[in-house]
């Protein structure tokens, strides 16, 4: 569906835990990039990457981490230094024509 | 720094008026101004996109329009249907940059 596979759909983190988003794409796209939409909000760039092992921070990267080995694969992770986590967290791959295409997205919480 | 401002934020007509959503973008070097539609709870999803070398694109109900001199451009929908209730985000990007900058979304309401 869409080329991008985000999981899990819903996601629940404990105070004080680590957790890692997934982000799948089987577009051969080069560039990829996680955003963040808290309710009723734009879309903010968390990081992104270029191509295989290379990301740049975005304008929100504190208390978050991204890794880039394979080219297929941009997984983000949500650390305990990022106090308020609670939003919905999209990926997205950008086409040889510019456009984004973007996954179904992952909703994080704190409980 | 790059910026996009999109008016107005929320946007509500009657079924079979037409909506118009308005953008201005910061940075003279962007050349690519793409549109994305997110359903509630959904994916945004890009539903027309311009180039700088066009002044207006469209393709069945909607249409965009580019002013680069003052830096504008515009979503058009024509004989809007409720299934075009949803959130509207502009951007703008270098065509060969990676990173693009997003409006804060429009969000229409259409009314049957």
């Amino acid at each position: 569906d869409g080329g991008i596979t985000q999981s899990p759909k819903y996601l629940f983190r404990k105070e004080g835990q680590n957790v890692t988003l997934s982000c799948e794409q089987n577009l051969n796209h080069d560039a990829m990039y996680w955003y963040r939409q808290d309710p009723g909000q734009g879309l903010r760039l968390i990081y992104y990457s270029q191509i295989v092992n290379d990301f740049q921070k975005g304008d929100i990267a504190e208390g978050y981490s991204v890794s880039r080995e394979k080219k297929e694969s941009f997984p983000l992770t949500v650390t305990s230094a990022q106090k308020n986590p609670t939003a919905f967290y999209l990926c997205a791959s950008r086409t040889p024509n510019y456009g984004y295409t973007f996954g179904s997205g992952t909703r994080l919480t704190v409980v | 720094g790059e910026n996009v401002e999109q008016h107005p934020s929320t946007l509500s007509v009657q079924e079979g008026d037409s909506a118009v959503i308005k953008c201005t973008y910061s940075d003279s070097a962007s050349n690519y101004f793409p549109w994305y539609k997110q359903e509630l709870g959904k994916r945004p999803q890009l539903i027309i996109d311009i180039r700088s070398n066009v002044g207006e694109k469209k393709d069945q109900r909607i249409a965009v329009t580019l002013n680069k001199t003052a830096k504008h451009f515009s979503l058009h929908i024509t004989e809007t249907q409720p299934e075009d209730s949803a959130v509207y985000f502009c951007a703008a990007s270098m065509a060969g940059g990676f990173k693009t900058i997003f409006g804060a979304g429009t969000r229409l309401f259409v009314k049957a």
